[in-house]
């Protein structure tokens, strides 16, 4: 019973593409996260969702974009691709935004931009 | 800014007790997160602490003082699998959780 997936684990592609990574969690949260960790492991926020609602926008690039079907789910698209978008992308879930919650992470997908 | 310090690796041998220091520096504050992340896997959640002092969870202790802007962690009657990388974040007056690089720890028999 996975608590929340991402798909694939590992994309390898070419400078200038475009590609999205899955996420769904089963666990009834309203709010998903996306997350950055680069090679030095810093995880950075890049969005999160609430019931569907954007509520942080951090400063990426607009060829990141975050897209909602519904809150189960919360799929990254990257555009243009670029060396430096090379890195570990997890998904995570929490029950809502208060402070105290914990969040789950997903598996993570391993980005290699060549 | 903001910012999060703590020791990039720590070498502890088992069945020891080792304390992993982390100091914060955010817009705010709404508390302070440890997270565990083996390699290769994703982070999971440790502790949670909002006030000043100890909670204990087990073998893992956290404490937290907002004045100092300091937590730790502590972990206790260490074992090989506790070998991982400890995450120390905090989360500031936008409920965004500004991490640190972690603190790998290496457990030696």
């Amino acid at each position: 019973d996975t608590a929340v997936s991402q798909t694939p684990k590992y994309l390898v592609t070419q400078m200038g593409n475009d590609k999205s990574i899955k996420c769904e969690q089963n666990l009834g949260h309203d709010t998903m996260y996306w997350y950055k960790q680069d090679s030095k492991k810093f995880l950075k926020i890049m969005f999160s969702y609430n019931n569907k609602e954007l509520i942080i926008n951090e400063t990426v690039p607009n060829r990141f974009s975050p897209k909602s079907p519904d809150k189960a789910h919360l799929n990254l698209h990257i555009n243009s691709l670029e060396l430096g978008d090379s890195a570990v992308y997890f998904c995570a879930s929490s029950q809502d935004p208060a402070p105290s919650r914990e969040q789950y992470f997903g598996p993570g997908t391993r980005l290699t931009v060549t | 800014g903001q910012n999060i310090d703590q020791p990039t690796e720590m070498t502890a041998t088992e069945g020891a007790i080792v304390q992993i220091n982390c100091t914060y520096q955010t817009s705010g504050f709404n508390g302070l997160f440890w997270y565990q992340q083996h390699a290769g896997e994703a982070p999971t959640f440790l502790s949670y602490n909002v006030l000043d002092g100890l909670e204990e969870k087990g073998r893992f202790s956290s404490f937290l003082s907002r004045s100092k802007g300091y937590s730790y962690l502590l972990l206790k009657e260490l074992q090989m699998k506790d070998s991982a990388s400890y995450l120390c974040a905090a989360m500031d007056s936008n409920y965004q959780l500004i991490w640190g690089a972690g603190t790998k720890l290496i457990i030696k028999p």
